[in-house]
């Protein structure tokens, strides 16, 4: 596709419930991250893929979160038992990774909107 | 502490001004520095990258400044329209492998 495209935009869902949010990166770029924004706050960073290398996961804020990025492409973040403090808006982001991680732009999805009830 | 700041109340301007953003951090020697921009509802756009080595950038009406030294960015849009209403966030290289990112400005521009 043309963007990064995440899906659902918007979900609501019960407490103690695990949730599933997708993330499908620009065509051809092979490194994806994951971060958390809260009302109000700065993004924070979740979890990094760069190709086929072990991912970057020190930024996950308990065992209830993991992700994972199936084929170099299609990534899911998946977030069980679900806690009120989960509520936020997860963003994905992709680029080339032809770069180092830190030197290239950042093309980011809209993001998903957790509710946890 | 490690720490990104950016002024947290909104800043708002008349049309036609100049909008000056800060970025200050703490206890990093980043090589790299971005802006971006987020609409309400969206992701964050990217706007510019400047390097350590970089006093100045500028692309159209837009300007990042980057003192090592002072350990500041300064952003600036010139003749700001009420279309550039918006947050504005800075992202720094901390040494992780993801930028850290500050929690943003607000910008109100009045026509």
């Amino acid at each position: 596709g043309a963007g990064v495209s995440q899906s659902p935009s918007n979900k609501v869902t019960e407490k103690g419930k695990d949730v599933e949010l997708r993330c499908d990166p620009i065509s051809g770029h092979t490194a994806l991250y994951w971060y958390r924004q809260s009302l109000g706050q700065g993004l924070e960073f979740l979890i990094y893929f760069q190709g086929n290398s072990a991912p970057d996961k020190s930024g996950l804020p308990s065992d209830r979160f993991s992700a994972e990025r199936t084929g170099g492409s299609v990534s899911t973040l998946t977030i069980q038992r679900t806690q009120q403090e989960d509520s936020a808006v997860y963003l994905c982001a992709s680029t080339p990774g032809r770069g180092s991680s830190t030197n290239e732009k950042l093309f980011f999805g809209s993001g998903t909107q957790l509710s946890v009830l | 502490s490690q720490k990104i700041e950016q002024n947290s109340e909104a800043l708002n301007i008349q049309e036609g001004k100049t909008a000056t953003l800060t970025c200050n951090y703490t206890n990093y020697s980043p090589a790299y520095l971005q802006w971006y921009r987020q609409d309400p509802g969206r992701g964050p756009v990217f706007l510019l990258l400047i390097r350590e080595n970089e006093k100045e950038k500028r692309k159209e009406r837009l300007k990042v400044t980057f003192d090592t030294t002072l350990k500041q960015s300064l952003f600036h849009i010139t003749a700001s329209q009420p279309a550039d209403s918006a947050t504005y966030l800075c992202a720094l290289d901390t040494g992780r492998r993801a930028l850290t990112f500050g929690s943003g400005t607000r910008l109100q521009v009045q026509p």
